[in-house]
């Protein structure tokens, strides 16, 4: 199986940079997705990572390191509406994804 | 817009009855997900299907059955439902047809509540 951990919650402000860990233990790790959630609305797909490094898309970038079992997401020019819950997901055995439970980002002006 | 829609979105029953909540999707894909939503759990998978009548369990599979008769819908049953079935449950679907299915389009969620 697998678990994850990232922080609860991260706050910030307009236009800051912010970063959101999450560390991974897990069996048949094929990579590490991210997940943007607001409040009442349904996951939608950020990122994934297969591979080690960095993978950048627009403001958001994502890092994966296997060998730490470690990997990142780092949202820049914060804006209001980054305001949202943010998972990160590791995927086993090819067909599921295990999530973490999630970290709160609150972006104030 | 992937196409997936849930239905019913808002439900209320009472313990003991037999509730199925239905997704419907028009992409044709093959992976099809059904998870739950509590505060402090995140998501966690009840069931997946991989292919018409091909289905398997996830992580918090008791108390839940999953049918797919046909591609477009997947249905999730709680044959007796109970306070802790109490949740926000998501549809999700993804349109690898083999491989790391890493991307997944999840539906607007169905509200279920236990009394």
């Amino acid at each position: 199986g697998q678990s994850l951990e990232q922080p609860s919650e991260v706050t910030a402000v307009e236009g800051a940079i912010v970063q959101i860990n999450c560390t991974y233990q897990t069996s048949g790790f094929y990579g590490l997705s991210w997940y943007q959630q607001h409040d009442g609305g349904a996951p939608t797909f950020l990122s994934y990572n297969a591979l080690d490094g960095l993978e950048e898309t627009g403001r958001f970038s994502s890092f994966l390191s296997r060998s730490d079992s470690y990997g990142y997401l780092l949202l820049q020019e914060l804006q209001m509406k980054d305001s949202a819950s943010y998972f990160c997901a590791g995927i086993s055995g090819y067909s599921t994804l295990t999530f973490g439970k999630g970290t709160m980002l609150l972006v104030s002006p | 817009d992937a196409g997936i829609t849930q239905s019913p979105r808002h439900k209320v029953t009472e313990t003991g009855t037999p509730v199925t909540l239905r997704c419907h999707q028009t992409e044709n894909h093959r992976y099809m997900y059904w998870y739950r939503q509590d505060p402090g759990h995140g998501l966690r998978l009840i069931h997946y299907s991989y292919g018409v009548k091909d289905t398997d369990k996830g992580e918090v599979s008791d108390g839940y059955s999953v049918s797919r008769s046909k591609t477009e819908d997947f249905l999730l049953t709680l044959e007796s439902a109970t306070s802790s079935q109490t949740s926000v449950y998501f549809c999700a679907i993804s349109e690898s047809q083999q491989g790391p299915q890493e991307t997944q389009y999840f539906g607007p969620g169905t509200r279920l509540l236990v009394l």
